[in-house]
């Protein structure tokens, strides 16, 4: 199993460009999040689904769109790039409880000007 | 607002040595408290987990210790290697809802031979 795939590894945007940052994880897993991690604020959720078709907000999702149409991928959308959206983010999985053991992908590095 | 406040930012421990990370939070329906390391250019992965019925986990040289009145979690590495030189996050989640885990600042150890 490749487990949790994001693409591409590394990303510059200008101000005002929108990009999709990509997950597939191949372990069937319902539960798929995506995190943002910045210098001394940890792993904070931006969305998350625990299905296809079913997606929800995490804890700072202004700026960010998500779609789940299949189990596989998770694709995070940024319609509209800002300098504060410069961060690493990590796609994770997981199976439904009780295993609650999130699998995290090699994170794309982002970089906004 | 962070959910689970986690300490030291750093920490430099010499090789043999203990190393200790201390986490606490707030919210009384957390029950799965996670330990995550993550090496540069990587992402997170699972080190170790504990559930508030016990008191205690151990595998190898790392331990949870988990103090459930005081609403506070500590990780402990004893015999401390170079090659446990990573950045630890701390982590929890609740039985409500979709189980999202959330996390501590994390903690950067650096091991010195």
């Amino acid at each position: 199993n490749a487990g949790v795939t994001q693409t591409p590894k590394f990303q510059v945007l200008k101000t005002g460009q929108s990009m999709t940052l990509q997950c597939a994880q191949d372990m069937n897993h319902e539960y798929m999040s995506w995190y943002r991690q910045d210098p001394g604020m940890g792993l904070r959720l931006i969305h998350y689904s625990v299905g296809a078709g079913i997606t929800d907000q995490g804890e700072v999702p202004n700026g960010y769109n998500v779609s789940r149409s299949t189990t596989e991928d998770f694709p995070l959308r940024l319609l509209s790039a800002a300098p504060s959206q410069t961060s690493v983010y990590f796609c994770a999985s997981r199976q439904d409880r009780p295993s609650e053991t999130q699998y995290f992908g090699p994170g794309t590095r982002l970089l906004v000007l | 607002q962070q959910q689970v406040k986690q300490s030291p930012q750093s920490l430099i421990v010499q090789k043999g040595g203990i190393s200790i990370i201390n986490c606490a939070y707030e919210n009384t329906a957390f029950d799965y408290f996670p330990w995550y390391q993550q090496f540069p250019g990587k992402g997170p992965a699972l080190l170790i987990a504990i559930r508030p019925d016990v008191s205690e986990k151990k595998e190898g040289r790392f331990t949870i210790s988990f103090n459930k009145s005081a609403k506070q979690f500590s990780l402990h590495i004893m015999d401390s290697q170079p090659g446990d030189s990573a950045t630890y996050f701390c982590a929890a989640s609740d039985q409500t809802g979709a189980n999202n885990l959330f996390f501590g600042t994390g903690t950067r150890l650096t091991v010195i031979p």
